[in-house]
C-alpha cells in the first residue's frame, strides 16, 4: 500500500522561509499526482491552501507556494508569520477516484 | 459563500449504525464532487469517500469499503454518508469537503464528532 510521507515535524524562526515536503513511500510526486496542501490549526476544520501543484486558493496569501522539488510536492511558507503555526497536510491522487493524505507536518513558529 | 454543514454524529456502540447528512449552500450543489474526511482524535486526516456530480460513481477508502455508503440528494443540496458496522477504530470527526477542480478541495464543514464506544 503507497504511504504519502511528509516530515513529523519543522521549526522557522518569525520571517524565515521554510519548505515542508510530500514523498511517496515508492516513487516519485509528479503533477500527475495532483498535490494539495491544507492547513489545519488544533480546534478547527482543515482549508486548502494550494491545489494542482501550485495553485492557490481564494484568499490565500502570496507568502504560500506549492512546487515540485526533485521527487516530491513541496510548499514553501516565506516570511513565515506567527499565525503559520499549524499542521500542514498533503493529499495526492492516486487515480480512479481515490486520494491519500500524508501524516502531516507540524510547524512551529519559534 | 459556500457552507457546508454536517450533521449527525454521535455516540454509537460497536456495531451500530449512523448516517450523517451535510447540507450545502451558496453553490450549485449538483455541478460538484463531494467528499468525505475524517479525522481521528489526535490523528491526521484521512480520505474516506468521493462521490461524483451526478451520483453515479463513487469510490471509498479501503479501510471503510463495504460498511460506508456515500450518496447524495440533488434536489435537496445534501450529502450523505451511511455508516453500518461501527467500530471503535471509526471514531473520528467527519469532514464533508466540496471539489475545487483539478482534483483538490475548496471548502470544507466545520466537521461532526463519531464516537464509538459501548
Amino acid at each position: 500500500q503507497t504511504v504519502v510521507t511528509q516530515e513529523p515535524s519543522f521549526s522557522v524562526s518569525p520571517g524565515g522561509t521554510v519548505t515542508l515536503t510530500c514523498g511517496l513511500s515508492s516513487g516519485s510526486v509528479s503533477t500527475g499526482y495532483y498535490p494539495s496542501w491544507c492547513q489545519q490549526t488544533p480546534g478547527q476544520a482543515p482549508r486548502t491552501l494550494i491545489y494542482n501543484t501550485s495553485t492557490r486558493s481564494s484568499g490565500i496569501p502570496g507568502r504560500f507556494s506549492g512546487s515540485i522539488l526533485g521527487n516530491k510536492a513541496a510548499l514553501t511558507i516565506t516570511g513565515a508569520q506567527a499565525d503559520d503555526e499549524s499542521d500542514y497536510y498533503c493529499v495526492l491522487y492516486m487515480g480512479s477516484g481515490v486520494w491519500v493524505f500524508g501524516g502531516g507536518t507540524r510547524l512551529t513558529v519559534l | 459563500q459556500v457552507q457546508l454543514e454536517e450533521s449527525g454524529g454521535g455516540v454509537v456502540q460497536p456495531g451500530g449504525s449512523l448516517r450523517l447528512s451535510c447540507v450545502a449552500s451558496g453553490f450549485t450543489f449538483s455541478n460538484y464532487g463531494m467528499r468525505w474526511v475524517r479525522q481521528a482524535p489526535g490523528k491526521g486526516l484521512e480520505w474516506v469517500a468521493f462521490i461524483w456530480y451526478n451520483g453515479i460513481n463513487k469510490y471509498y477508502a479501503d479501510s471503510v469499503k463495504g460498511r460506508f455508503t456515500i450518496s447524495r440528494d440533488n434536489s435537496k443540496n445534501v450529502l450523505y454518508l451511511e455508516i453500518k458496522s461501527l467500530k471503535p477504530d471509526d471514531t473520528a470527526v467527519y469532514y464533508c469537503a466540496k471539489d475545487g477542480g483539478a482534483f483538490g478541495i475548496d471548502s470544507w464543514g466545520q466537521g461532526t464528532l463519531v464516537t464509538v464506544s459501548s
